[in-house]
C-alpha cells in the first residue's frame, strides 16, 4: 500500500510568494494531521482534520496560514504570504478510526520549505 | 506540553541491546505510552505502544512499570540503521488526538 504521500518534497520560494503543500493520505484513513519541525520548536501540530472537517487548529500559526480537505484524499496547507520564519520541513500524517489504543498515525516524508 | 522525559541522547553498540528509558510520573489510567522514532530526514515512525501489559513486536520490546510511572524501549539487536531519534509519547483515547512530541533522544549506534 502507498503510504502518505506529500509534494513538493522540496520548496524553495521568496518572501511574501504564496506556497502550497499538499497530502494524500491513506486510503480508508478518516484523520489527516499537519505537523511543522524547526530545530527550535521541534514537531509541532498546527492542524488536523476527521472526516474532512477541520478539528483542532489550535496549532495554526497565523492568519497567514491555512488549511483545507475538500475530499478523503486531498489536503492543502497555504502560507499567504510566506515570511522565512516559516521555513521549515512540514509533514503530514493520517489515521484511521478504531478502537482504544489504536491512536497510530502514519507519516509523509515532509516538505522542506525555504522562504528567502 | 509533553508529558514525558527522556535523556537527550544515548549510545549503543552494533548488535547489542539498546535500552531506550522514558518517565510519564504523570500517566493517568486510560493514557497509553506510544513509542515514535525520526530517522534523519524522514518522518516520524511508528514503533510500538502499550497499555499496562508489557509488549513486543517485529520491531522492538516496550516494558512498562507496574505503577506506569515509567517505561522502556527495547531494540534487542541495534543495528546502524536504527540510529535516530526516538520519541515516547503518552497519549490517551478519545479526546484531543494531538500527539506531543518532546524533545526525545538521540540514540546513536556505534559499529
Amino acid at each position: 500500500d502507498a503510504g502518505v504521500i506529500q509534494s513538493p518534497r522540496h520548496e524553495v520560494t521568496e518572501m511574501g510568494q504564496e506556497v502550497t503543500l499538499r497530502c494524500k493520505p491513506i486510503s480508508g484513513h478518516d484523520y489527516l494531521f499537519w505537523y511543522r519541525q524547526t530545530m527550535m520548536r521541534g514537531l509541532e501540530l498546527l492542524i488536523y482534520f476527521n472526516n474532512n472537517v477541520p478539528i483542532d487548529d489550535s496549532g495554526m500559526p497565523e492568519d497567514r496560514f491555512s488549511a483545507k480537505m475538500p475530499n478523503a484524499s486531498f489536503s492543502t496547507l497555504k502560507i499567504q504570504p510566506s515570511e522565512p520564519r516559516d521555513s521549515a520541513v512540514y509533514f503530514c500524517a493520517s489515521r484511521r478510526t478504531g478502537g482504544p489504543g489504536t491512536d497510530t498515525q502514519y507519516f509523509g516524508p515532509g516538505t522542506r520549505l525555504t522562504v528567502l | 506540553d509533553a508529558k514525558t522525559t527522556q535523556p537527550p541522547s544515548m549510545d549503543c553498540a552494533e548488535g547489542r541491546a539498546a535500552n531506550l528509558p522514558c518517565n510519564h510520573s504523570t500517566i493517568s489510567g486510560n493514557e497509553y505510552v506510544y513509542w515514535y522514532r525520526q530517522i534523519h530526514s524522514q518522518g516520524p515512525q511508528y514503533i510500538i505502544h502499550g497499555l499496562k501489559n508489557n509488549e513486543t513486536n517485529e520491531m522492538a520490546s516496550l516494558i512498562i512499570t507496574e505503577d506506569r510511572k515509567s517505561s522502556t524501549l527495547i531494540l534487542p539487536h541495534a543495528t546502524l540503521r536504527d540510529t535516530a531519534v526516538y520519541y515516547c509519547i503518552v497519549k490517551g483515547s478519545g479526546g484531543s488526538e494531538k500527539l506531543v512530541f518532546g524533545k526525545g533522544t538521540k540514540l546513536t549506534v556505534n559499529p
